[in-house]
């Protein structure tokens, strides 16, 4: 069974630097490409960012480039987002997603997600 | 950026009703669209993608459709356990996008 299970979330400053991690389990984490998915209290999904098998290729959403960095251990079975200069607007519930096929980003595993507040 | 509609934005319905929520993309996606269901607490759960095709496990009383621009979910007989958020995304460019949701809520 694959299991996803998110980790990291705090209430941080605006300005300061969280880290998030995702431990996968119950397939081999290096044949998938991964990304984080975020939901903010009273809005949609937002994807944020997504990583390749190989962690060769990173892709990010306009609201995150720059500030944002998707990584992954595959000797670990481990997904990160490092998120610095964190605003307001980033509040929100992050959760890891799998992609199920070569080619196409569309997810069909998801962790339960952490809890991500910034505020003063 | 490839702009995703839901629409309507909540839609209510009662068991047993068929229930038809619509996504619309701002420029064509070749029918590269999944459709997502969300409940409260919970993680999503991918029900369709291309369109058409169901996810493993999911139920046949969902079918998506669509081309181009205009694509749609339809819960042919609503159960209790169908209430909740869906999402569009379309996954044809970068970045990826999602639509802003339908709450399907009991009438």
């Amino acid at each position: 069974e694959v299991q996803l299970l998110e980790s990291g979330g705090d209430l941080v400053h605006p300005g300061g630097s969280l880290r998030l991690s995702c431990a996968a389990s119950g397939f081999t984490f290096s044949n998938y490409a991964m990304a984080w998915v975020r939901r903010a209290p009273g809005k949609g999904l937002e994807w944020v960012s997504a990583i390749s098998e190989s962690g060769d290729h990173t892709y990010y959403g306009d609201s995150v480039t720059g500030r944002f960095t998707i990584s992954r251990d595959n000797s670990e079975n481990t997904l990160f987002l490092h998120m610095d200069s964190l605003r307001a607007e980033d509040t929100a519930i992050y959760f890891c997603a799998k992609r199920p096929v070569p080619t196409y980003y569309y997810f069909d595993d998801w962790g339960q997600g952490t809890l991500v507040t910034v505020s003063s | 950026e490839i702009v995703m509609t839901q629409s309507p934005a909540t839609l209510s319905v009662s068991p047993g009703e068929r229930a038809t929520l619509s996504c619309r993309a701002s420029q064509n996606i070749g029918s590269i669209l999944a459709w997502y269901q969300q409940k409260p607490g919970q993680a999503p759960r991918l029900l369709i993608s291309g369109t058409s095709t169901r996810a493993p496990g999911i139920p046949a009383r969902f079918s998506g459709s669509g081309s181009g621009t205009d694509y749609t979910l339809t819960i042919s007989s609503l159960q209790s356990e169908d209430f909740a958020v869906y999402y569009c995304q379309q996954y044809n460019n970068w970045p990826l996008t999602f639509g802003g949701g339908t709450k399907v809520e009991i009438k």
